[in-house]
Formats: structure tokens, C-alpha cells, sequence
């Protein structure tokens, strides 16, 4: 079974600039969630969807970033205008259901991107 | 509200000898208890979880932990440490209908 699939591993670009990050879960989970991994720290949540709905945002940085989940399958995380603090890795993990608390998480490898 | 701390952002032991690593946690609810592996430039990996029952959890790569609700802990140990062990170690609480929330995590070294 193929796990979380992330892309691209690995962005570079300039403050400013706009940036995407693309994760396809877990075959059949429906619950997908956005985490962002600062240097040392552990993640924190960005977003949860349950299906194609977004259940939680309430930590996204609404003025700048922005996510979709078209179809509740993959997602879409984008960052527009990217600043020099959004420098970190971003996570996207899936569980098959979110509602429970109680439901594994499986996390895909991230995104770790670097604003210059 | 929920809030995890990790005691020792660096733990060092030597092949073959105890691996222990502290978890504390708060939370308003029930908790359930996680704890992930990351090995570097990888996502995490589950250890092991607590939900509901036997306080004492058994995980992969002969990794245990055991829920105490009353010193709020769920501390992670192996009898004895492999240096493939050598990684960071996050533990999360949540809680019926609550989201993860994950603690900074510990930096575990095997010495030969």
C-alpha cells in the first residue's frame, strides 16, 4: 500500500514569490491535515479536512495561505506572498477518519521549503 | 486545552543500555497519547498510541510505553538501545474530537 506521496521534497524561492505544495493520502482515508515543522520544533496543525471540507483552518495564516482539496482526495497547500518565517517543512499527513481523536495518523516525507 | 512537554530536548545513551524518554501532558478531555519517530528528512512514524485500556503499550522496534493518569506522563522506554534508534522522538496528546498536538520532540543519540 502506497503511503502519503508529498511534492516537490524539497523549494527554494525568493520572499515574495508564490509557492505550492501537493499531497495525495492514503487510498481511502478521508481525513487529510496540513502541519508546519519549524527547526527543532514539533508540527502544528495548519488545516484538517474531513471529505473535501475544511474543518479546522483555524491556525492557517489566512492572509497569505490558502488550501483546496478538490474531490476529497488530494490537496493543495499554497503560500502567496511567501515571507522569510514561512521557511520550514510542511507535512501533510491522512487518518480514516479525524473525528475520533483516536485514528492514526501516517505522514508523508514533507516539503521543506526555504525562503531566501 | 492540551499541551504536551518533553523533558530533554537531547538524550544521549550508550549501545545497549536503557532508552528512556519523558513525555507530560495536560489535557481537558481523556486523553489519547501518541509517539512518532523522525528520522531525518523522513515524515513521522508511529511508535505506538494509548486509547483506551491497558495502560502499559507495547510498539514496534521493541519501543513500550505506560500511561500513568495520575503523574500525567506516558514516558517511552527500550530495554536496550540499537543505533539505528538514533533519531527525534515527538509524543502528541488528543482527545475525542480533538485534534494532535505534539510536543518539541527529543533528539536521541546512540554512542558506540
Amino acid at each position: 500500500e502506497a503511503g502519503v506521496v508529498q511534492s516537490p521534497r524539497y523549494k527554494i524561492i525568493e520572499k515574495k514569490q508564490p509557492v505550492a505544495f501537493w499531497c495525495n493520502p492514503i487510498s481511502g482515508h478521508n481525513t487529510l491535515y496540513w502541519y508546519r515543522q519549524n527547526l527543532g520544533q514539533g508540527p502544528e496543525l495548519l488545516i484538517r479536512y474531513e471529505n473535501e471540507e475544511a474543518v479546522d483552518d483555524s491556525q492557517l495564516p489566512k492572509d497569505r495561505f490558502s488550501a483546496e482539496r478538490l474531490k476529497g482526495v488530494d490537496s493543495t497547500l499554497k503560500i502567496q506572498p511567501a515571507e522569510l518565517g514561512d521557511s520550514a517543512v510542511y507535512l501533510c499527513a491522512s487518518s480514516s477518519s479525524g473525528t475520533s481523536g483516536s485514528d492514526t495518523q501516517y505522514f508523508g516525507p514533507g516539503t521543506r521549503l526555504t525562503v531566501l | 486545552a492540551q499541551s504536551v512537554t518533553q523533558l530533554g530536548s537531547h538524550v544521549s545513551v550508550s549501545e545497549g543500555a536503557l532508552v528512556l524518554l519523558r513525555c507530560n501532558y495536560s489535557s481537558s478531555v481523556p486523553p489519547y497519547l501518541f509517539w512518532y519517530v523522525q528520522y531525518p528528512n523522513q515524515g513521522l512514524q508511529l511508535l505506538l498510541k494509548y486509547t483506551t485500556g491497558a495502560t502499559l503499550v507495547k510498539g514496534i522496534n521493541g519501543f513500550e510505553a505506560e500511561f500513568k493518569k495520575s503523574e500525567t506522563s506516558f514516558h517511552l522506554t527500550k530495554p536496550s538501545a540499537h543505533m539505528s534508534d538514533a533519531a527525534e522522538y515527538f509524543c502528541a496528546v488528543s482527545g475525542y474530537g480533538q485534534n494532535f498536538v505534539f510536543g518539541p520532540g527529543t533528539r536521541l543519540s546512540v554512542l558506540p
